[in-house]
């Protein structure tokens, strides 16, 4: 899987678009941009994923750079409940039973302050 | 509809002890993947099961090992515990084949290994 590049930690105002960005310029033609989330001392939570379309779902959307080489995850109003570790991971695509491994960096810590 | 259960969620051993883990998956689920998440670090994957057999492994010793039983629950298996293994052990579970979601882990609250 390719390895991804995120920054170590972010501030975010409450209620303001949180934007965190990710780096994976060896990514492979079949391999999908997925994000996570860990919430302190809780498991980590799926938020969404994408191969190369923009995607938007009720947590947050992703914008991938047409050459994908990186990726942004928008929070479009962040909340205090949002201040997490967020994970950027690219893995293999999601057909078959063989894709399941995620190799996990060391994240993104959000900050989302009052 | 129940999410991934793990238990138990704290426990305390001593070095060169045995541990079980246990993890239920979510409903509807037959794969479970184990992961385990030192402090400040990502988790990282230790193996999967999917009918009762092991089908990807990680990097970790021959101590890990795992059972999957006829119900898809799990169990993770530490023998001769290090003062290292002391981490937060994740159970995830998903679908094999899945052709409607995007094949994304459900993961549980884990289970807190610490090792004296």
């Amino acid at each position: 899987d390719a390895k991804t590049t995120q920054p170590p930690s972010m501030d975010c105002a409450e209620g303001r678009a949180a934007n965190l960005p990710c780096n994976h310029s060896t990514i492979s033609g079949n391999e999908y941009v997925y994000w996570y989330r860990q919430i302190h001392s809780q498991g980590p939570q799926y938020i969404i994923h994408g191969l190369k379309n923009n995607e938007t779902n009720e947590m947050a959307s992703l914008i991938i750079t047409e050459d994908r080489k990186s990726s942004t995850l928008i929070l479009p109003h962040a909340t205090l409940r949002d201040t997490a570790v967020y994970y950027c991971i690219v893995r293999v695509g999601t057909s078959g039973g063989s894709n399941y491994k995620l190799t996990f960096g060391k994240g993104t810590l959000l900050t989302v302050n009052p | 509809d129940a999410g991934v259960t793990q238990s138990p969620t704290h426990l305390i051993k001593t070095r060169g002890q045995q541990v079980t883990l246990r993890c239920s998956p979510k409903s509807g689920h037959d794969t479970v993947s184990w992961y385990q998440q030192a402090l400040g670090q990502g988790p990282q994957f230790i193996f999967q099961y999917y009918e009762e057999e092991e089908r990807q492994r990680g990097n970790f010793p021959d101590r890990f090992s795992g059972h999957q039983f006829p119900n898809y629950s799990s169990e993770l298996n530490v023998n001769a515990l290090l003062l290292g293994d002391s981490a937060l052990y994740l159970c995830a579970s998903s679908l094999f084949w899945d052709r409607v979601t995007g094949g994304e882990l459900f993961f549980g609250e884990g289970s807190r290994l610490t090792v004296l």
